[in-house]
């Protein structure tokens, strides 16, 4: 089952510019994570954050999570060709993570 | 360096021959799993294990096995490959079960089946 629902599903912007994903969820949840995954590559945890917080960084990185809502947005800003890959997020279940099915960001150089 | 090393990372085959995907982390993790991942049909977990000889099916574990002899090994076994289970593979390991850290991600075995 696909908790994590994100959109858009496809980004492309320049390089500087920000870039914003987001992500809903159904069920409540202890923590939302975000991960990255460079084309047909293994995922890569980016940040964590967790259900009694609002909002976290982590350098080029802003999460916020609105548990009210249900939903959680990814910011990165000043983006680099390096940033193209595809983003998820995550929600943990018993025994596993449930992923949305992720944006695919594209940073034009 | 942390990391999950899955072998191989590309695997051609043929229908009903046995293949094993090896998987093994440097973490002292309990807590491992598999993932495959299709198009339009994202990330499904197949098995996981919360420790040594524990391990449960996920959400597609039908033509797969798994074993956990050793916390630092988790094995996926197709007995008899069929073609729907070509995909793109990932193992997984986590210091807590509940998911309450991060996962580690192996580099993914990208299985075809002819």
């Amino acid at each position: 089952s696909q908790q994590g629902e994100e959109d858009p599903q496809a980004l492309s912007i320049q390089e500087g510019e920000n870039a914003t994903m987001n992500c809903s969820y159904k069920t409540s949840i202890n923590n939302l994570q975000w991960y990255r995954q460079n084309s047909g590559r293994g995922l890569v945890h980016l940040i964590l954050i967790r259900s009694n917080e609002r909002e976290k960084h982590s350098g080029r990185l802003r999460v916020t999570l609105d548990t009210s809502k249900k939903s959680s947005s990814l910011l990165i800003t000043a983006s680099r060709a390096a940033d193209t890959a595809s983003y998820f997020c995550a929600t943990p279940s018993t025994g596993k993570l449930i992923f949305g099915q992720g944006t695919t960001l594209q940073v034009k150089p | 360096e942390a990391q999950v090393t899955q072998n191989p990372r590309y695997l051609i085959t043929v229908t009903g021959k046995k293949l094993t995907v090896t998987c093994s982390q440097n973490m002292n993790h309990e807590y491992m799993s598999w993932y495959r991942q299709d198009p339009g049909l994202g990330l499904r977990q197949i098995y996981y294990s919360m420790n040594v000889e524990v391990t449960d099916k996920g959400d597609v574990p039908e033509g797969y096995k798994v074993s956990r002899k050793e916390k630092r090994n988790f094995p996926l076994i197709l007995e008899s490959p069929s073609p729907n289970q070509t995909s793109l593979y990932f193992c997984a390991s986590n210091l807590s079960p509940t998911g309450s850290t991060e996962a580690f991600f192996g580099q993914g075995t990208r299985l075809t089946v002819v």
